[in-house]
C-alpha cells in the first residue's frame, strides 16, 4: 500500500528565504505526483502536478522536482513572502495504471513566514 | 477556471440524522471524488465516481454511500450519522487524462 511522509511537519522562517519541502513516496509506481496549498478551514489549491514521465515543473516561485527511482519530490518555494504561509500537501494517485483513482496524501508541511 | 462547489460550508446534525453533502463541479470532468479530513490522520478517500451511476469505493467507505445521477454532481450520504463522523469533508474533480484533481472549499460538518 502506497505511504506518502512529508519531512518536516513543520517549518519557520523569515521573509525572502528559499526553501525546500520534501515529500517521499514507498511505491515508485506512480502514475502523477500533485503539490497543493491548503490554508486554515479551507479547501485543496492545486499548485503543481507532475506526470510520471517529468523531472520537474515550474509556476512563477514555485518549482516541483520528481525522482521516481528514489521515490522522492520537492518542492522548491523562492524569496519566501507572508502570504506563502500555509500548509503544503504531497500526493500521488494510489495505483499506476493512470485513468481515474484517488489520491493518497501525505500529512502535510506546516509552513509560516516570518515578516 | 475549475470551479467545485459544495452545498454548505458548516453543517450540525444530530446523532441518527440522514446526511446528504452534495458537490458540484463546471468543467465537464469525468471524475468525482469525496474525501475526510481529520487531524493526525490526513486526507482519506471515501469514495470516487468515474462516470455517471458508477462508483469505487475508496478506503473508508464504511458508514457512507454516493449517488452520481448526473456528470456535473456527486453526492455523499450518511444513511445514520454518528459522532465519529465529525470531520472535514472535501469534493474534488478531475479528468480523466491527467487526473489532476480540483478541490472544493469543503464542508465542516459535526454530529451531535
Amino acid at each position: 500500500k502506497q505511504e506518502v511522509t512529508q519531512i518536516p511537519a513543520a517549518l519557520s522562517v523569515p521573509e525572502g528565504e528559499n526553501l525546500v519541502l520534501n515529500c517521499s513516496f514507498t511505491d515508485s509506481a506512480i502514475y502523477n505526483l500533485q503539490w497543493f496549498r491548503q490554508d486554515p478551514g479551507k479547501g485543496l489549491t492545486s499548485l503543481l502536478l507532475i506526470q510520471s514521465s517529468q523531472r520537474e515543473q515550474t509556476s512563477g516561485r514555485l518549482n516541483a522536482s520528481l525522482d521516481k527511482s528514489s521515490g522522492r519530490s520537492t518542492l522548491y518555494i523562492a524569496a519566501s513572502q507572508p502570504g506563502d504561509s500555509a500548509t503544503y500537501l504531497c500526493a500521488v494517485i494510489r495505483g499506476s495504471g493512470g485513468g481515474a483513482d484517488g489520491l493518497t496524501f501525505g500529512k502535510g508541511t506546516h509552513l509560516i513566514i516570518q515578516p | 477556471d475549475v470551479k467545485v462547489t459544495q452545498s454548505s460550508r458548516y453543517l450540525v446534525k444530530r446523532t441518527g440524522e440522514k446526511v446528504f453533502l452534495e458537490c458540484v463541479q463546471d468543467m465537464d470532468h469525468e471524475n468525482m471524488f469525496w474525501y475526510r479530513q481529520d487531524p493526525g490522520l490526513g486526507l482519506r478517500l471515501i469514495y470516487f465516481s468515474y462516470d455517471v451511476k458508477m462508483k469505487e469505493k475508496g478506503d473508508i467507505p464504511e458508514g457512507y454511500s454516493v449517488s452520481r445521477e448526473k456528470k456535473e454532481r456527486f453526492s455523499l450520504i450518511l444513511e445514520s450519522a454518528s459522532t465519529n463522523q465529525t470531520s472535514m469533508y472535501l469534493c474534488a474533480s478531475s479528468l480523466t487524462n491527467t487526473n489532476e484533481q480540483f478541490f472544493g472549499p469543503g464542508t465542516r460538518l459535526t454530529v451531535l
